[in-house]
């Protein structure tokens, strides 16, 4: 049972316009959303996360929105640069009252950004 | 900054051995986790740690096993490897979740070892 989908195994955008990456989950009671960005042959790092009391987190060129009611969220990343092609995870904590921190990732979107 | 150190890139190992994968990390963190990353499955959870000697099972914890006698280190062990445990198994550590502070939620990830079973 996937509680995180991120239904796009792939996009290519051209450098200098907008990608979206999308993600769903099922969970209502998820409360913290994180996306990770994976180089091939490293780990994946932290990029940008938002609580589930906003609906929109920005830091730079990445701004990631929240739509509870959808139970969807989305990173869009502007401009794209090459820089930017990698995998990208979804991730949510389940853990609303606990503190282990664990999350639940999705499967990835491949992004591509040709120059 | 923070480090994951896992101890090994890449293995290669041989049906029914018996594999260790170390991880330590030098930030204080009191959870860790272990992670394997299949393509089209995404990051799957097999055990976590949030404390000394504490363990809790993932997702899927089936064929692995964790040790965590020192709270920098957590170690994965496959008690008998099998084909279908080669994957990319990715070490992550993070603090509790006490408040948006702490990061609530962030981990820290190792570079990874890639493990090819024969």
């Amino acid at each position: 049972d996937q509680q995180v989908k991120q239904n796009s195994p792939s996009l290519s955008v051209q450098e200098g316009r907008i990608s979206i990456l999308n993600c769903d989950y099922t969970n209502s009671m998820f409360d913290y959303f994180l996306w990770y960005k994976k180089y091939p042959a490293e780990g994946p790092t932290f990029l940008i996360s938002i609580s589930s009391i906003k609906d929109k987190n920005e830091d730079g060129r990445f701004t990631v929105f929240l739509n509870k009611s959808a139970k969807h969220l989305s990173l869009h990343i502007v401009p794209s640069q090459p820089g930017d092609s990698a995998v990208y995870f979804c991730a949510a904590t389940p853990d609303g009252s606990s503190n282990t921190g664990k999350l639940i990732f999705g499967q990835g979107t491949t992004l591509q950004v040709k120059p | 900054d923070v480090k994951v150190t896992q101890s090994s890139r890449y293995l290669v190992k041989r049906t029914g051995e018996k594999v260790f994968l170390e991880c330590v990390q030098d930030m204080d963190h009191e959870n860790m986790f272990w992670y394997r990353q299949d393509p089209g499955l995404g990051l799957r959870l097999i055990y976590f740690s949030y404390d000394v000697k504490m363990k809790e099972k993932g997702d899927i914890p089936e064929g692995y096993s964790v040790s965590r006698e020192k709270k920098e280190r957590f170690s994965l062990i496959l008690e008998s490897a099998s084909t279908n445990q080669t994957s990319m198994y990715l070490c992550a550590s993070s603090f509790p979740r006490t408040g948006l502070a702490r990061g609530a939620g962030e981990l820290f990830f190792g570079e990874g070892s890639r493990l090819t079973v024969l």
